[in-house]
């Protein structure tokens, strides 16, 4: 079965440092995988995705991921975080049952002034 | 244009209550989720619909819960005889279609959710 841990619960970061935000997956083959942010009463908004070639993704708002296969990880950065980005941040996979994704836990950023 | 909505944004059911949930996608997406999020957790499947065709309801905790889509479009979730366990935001998404495992891949886009809570 596919699962995602998210090892932060809750990050502090201030305005303008550099961010991180750890995702490990389990999954038996090349996942699909996402990440996502969600700010309080609001749904889910699709930051960026991977499903194959170029390991590195950009995606929306300046952040960027990595997928490392040996390390089953798909770490969120952004270089320099803006008080807009505090919210929630999940990262989900998607195996090949499609359309069911697997999401985890959230980390919740809060950004210092 | 129009994104997914969801109403009511919120409801308070008392213990054993039905309640009814709804859901409209965005006009043209084949492919509608739904999705429970229990407070402090990510979002856990509940059940997928392509089309009017219900293909995945492994996510269901109970046969108390239930999902439909009779035209292909506007889903409804309803929970009978609720529990305080039922409590929690249940999220709605739609997308144009599913990724496969030959590739192809269409966004799922979520609703604001309903937030639940059973009293």
């Amino acid at each position: 079965a596919q699962s995602v841990t998210q090892p932060d619960i809750h990050i502090t970061v201030s305005e303008g440092a550099s961010l991180e935000l750890r995702c490990n997956y389990s999954y038996g083959a090349t996942p699909y995988l996402f990440w996502y942010v969600q700010s309080p009463g609001q749904g889910l908004q699709l930051l960026l995705k991977y499903f194959s070639g170029d390991t590195l993704v950009q995606g929306i708002k300046g952040f960027e991921a990595e997928f490392k296969r040996s390390q089953s990880s798909f770490n969120l950065r952004k270089p320099s975080v803006h008080w807009s980005d505090a919210a929630e941040y999940f990262c989900a996979v998607e195996g090949t049952n499609a359309g069911k994704s697997t999401f985890g836990d959230g980390t919740t950023l809060t950004v210092k002034p | 244009g129009a994104g997914v909505s969801q109403s009511p944004r919120y409801k308070v059911a008392k213990r054993g209550q039905d309640v009814a949930l709804r859901c409209d996608p965005i006009s043209g997406h084949v492919s509608l989720f739904w999705y429970q999020q229990a407070l402090g957790q990510g979002p856990e499947f509940l059940t997928y619909f392509q089309n009017e065709a219900q293909l995945d309801k492994s996510g269901l905790p109970s046969d108390r819960f239930f999902a439909e889509r009779p035209e292909g479009s506007v889903s409804t979730l309803k929970i009978q005889r609720t529990q305080q366990e039922d409590s929690a935001v249940y999220l709605c998404a739609s997308s144009r279609s599913t990724g496969t495992t030959s590739g192809g891949f269409y966004e799922q886009y979520f609703g604001p959710g309903t937030r639940l809570t059973v009293t």
